[in-house]
């Protein structure tokens, strides 16, 4: 069965502070890792990356997929009060279907 | 920035009571989702769609029903609510698989 699981659950840093969120992956047949962020509201896309993607920034977020350690890394650097959300993470496979993890809750103190 | 609907956002309902929650896309998606959030848990997929008349049951079991009569819209149903339904319904569509873009949200209360 696939499998996304992300750590921490839970995340309280000052703003300013650089934060690394993590997610390893059980996927059948690997297509692609995506990551989300979900505030009050819908979960909202930031990044995917493939096989042939491995790394994408935007701003102050980056992400790196690891394809032999099975994982990826979601980078928040110089965070803000407006980081703080629910960070997700899920995974894509033969299926086509997306398999999430639980998410990491990224609190953002001023 | 992606235009998906959901209706209502929030409903406190008894048990036994048939309910429709809406969700309605502008962007000409064929692929539709329904995902299933409860507090502090994972998204799962309930349901799903490749197109009009097309509809598939997701990994997650659920009483619930759905329907695709047109493109835009995708509703669902849940004949008899009972507390145990009571979670957060997510809607979503996408052109591909993989960046699927997700509505607001209807946080369904079933007493």
């Amino acid at each position: 069965e696939d499998k996304v699981v992300q750590s921490p659950l839970s995340l309280v840093v000052h703003e300013g502070d650089t934060v690394t969120l993590n997610c390893s992956y059980e996927v059948t047949n690997f297509r692609s890792l995506l990551w989300y962020k979900q505030e009050k509201k819908a979960p909202t896309f930031l990044f995917m990356l493939t096989s042939s993607g491995i790394e994408k920034k935007s701003g102050r977020l980056s992400s790196i997929l690891d394809k032999k350690e099975l994982s990826s890394i979601l980078n928040i650097t110089a965070t803000q009060t407006g980081d703080s959300a629910i960070y997700l993470c899920a995974g894509r496979g033969g299926s086509e279907k997306l398999v999430f993890g639980k998410g990491t809750k990224l609190t953002v103190n001023p | 920035e992606a235009d998906i609907y959901q209706t209502p956002r929030y409903l406190v309902i008894g048990t036994g009571k048939k309910i429709t929650l809406e969700c309605s896309q502008t962007m000409g998606h064929d692929k539709m989702y329904w995902y299933q959030q409860d507090p502090g848990m994972e998204l799962h997929l309930i349901h799903y769609s490749y197109g009009v008349n097309s509809t598939e049951k997701g990994d997650l079991s659920s009483e619930s029903t759905v329907s695709r009569i047109r493109t835009e819209h995708f509703p669902l149903t849940l004949e008899s609510a009972r507390p145990s339904h009571t979670s957060q319904y997510l809607c979503a569509s996408s052109e591909v698989w993989d960046t699927q873009y997700f509505g607001p949200g209807t946080r369904l209360t079933v007493l």
